[in-house]
């Protein structure tokens, strides 16, 4: 049962375009979402949050949207670079419990130069 | 530590073997986290601890799974008698609060085969 769903396995984008990374979750409980970017042999890092009393989230050229009624997120990186390259991942969790994060499968997004 | 710092990065063991992997959090982190990522999979939660409250063990998939903090600190998790299953990239992660609002600070994982 996957609460936290990325369908797009993988995206390729040219480089100084808009990546757009689709994110779709099921418990209507989450009011407290992430993004999280991962290199290869590397952990995760933090890249940018968004909670439920907002619908947008900007930082730099990371741009984090929520539609609470689709219970749908997506994360619009503009212009891509090709150090963008990486396994993107989401993040979803309620306020009461903010520790435990269910994270989707991921999307790896190819910047082509 | 200037980051969370696992050992080993990798590690190959006969299915029936035991194994430790062994967490450094951020010094400070009151926080500490274990997730793992199975092929194909999103990071599954395993375990998480707060200070000297009692661990939630909620996400451990089997009694063969178990985990310990020392100290506050250093952490360990054991997985006894391994199977293929358990085969996956073991990842600890830390925060300096409960609230992890603000994501947690991962580290580069543990690559477990079992073969």
């Amino acid at each position: 049962d996957q609460q936290v769903k990325q369908n797009s396995p993988s995206l390729s984008v040219q480089e100084g375009r808009i990546s757009i990374l689709n994110c779709d979750y099921t418990n209507s409980m989450f009011d407290y979402f992430l993004w999280y970017k991962k290199y290869p042999a590397e952990g995760p890092t933090f890249l940018i949050s968004i909670s439920s009393i907002k619908d947008k989230n900007e930082d730099g050229r990371f741009t984090v949207f929520l539609n609470k009624s689709a219970k749908h997120l997506s994360l619009h990186i503009v212009p891509s670079q090709p150090g963008d390259s990486a396994v993107y991942f989401c993040a979803a969790s309620e306020m009461t419990g903010t520790y435990k994060y269910i994270f989707g499968t991921g999307t790896r997004l190819k910047v082509l130069a | 530590g200037a980051g969370v710092s696992q050992s080993p990065s990798n590690k190959v063991t006969e299915k029936g073997k035991d194994v430790e992997l062994r967490c450094d959090p951020i010094s400070g982190h009151t926080a500490l986290y274990w997730y793992r990522q199975s092929l194909g999979q999103g990071l599954e939660f395993l375990i998480y601890f707060q200070g000297n409250s009692a661990p939630d063990k909620s996400g451990l998939p089997s009694d063969r799974f178990s985990a310990e903090r020392t100290g506050g600190s250093v952490s360990t998790l054991t997985i006894q008698r391994t199977q293929q299953e358990d085969s996956a990239v073991y990842l600890c992660a830390s925060s300096p609060r409960v609230d992890a609002r603000y994501g947690y600070t991962f580290g580069s994982g543990t690559r477990l085969t079992v073969v």
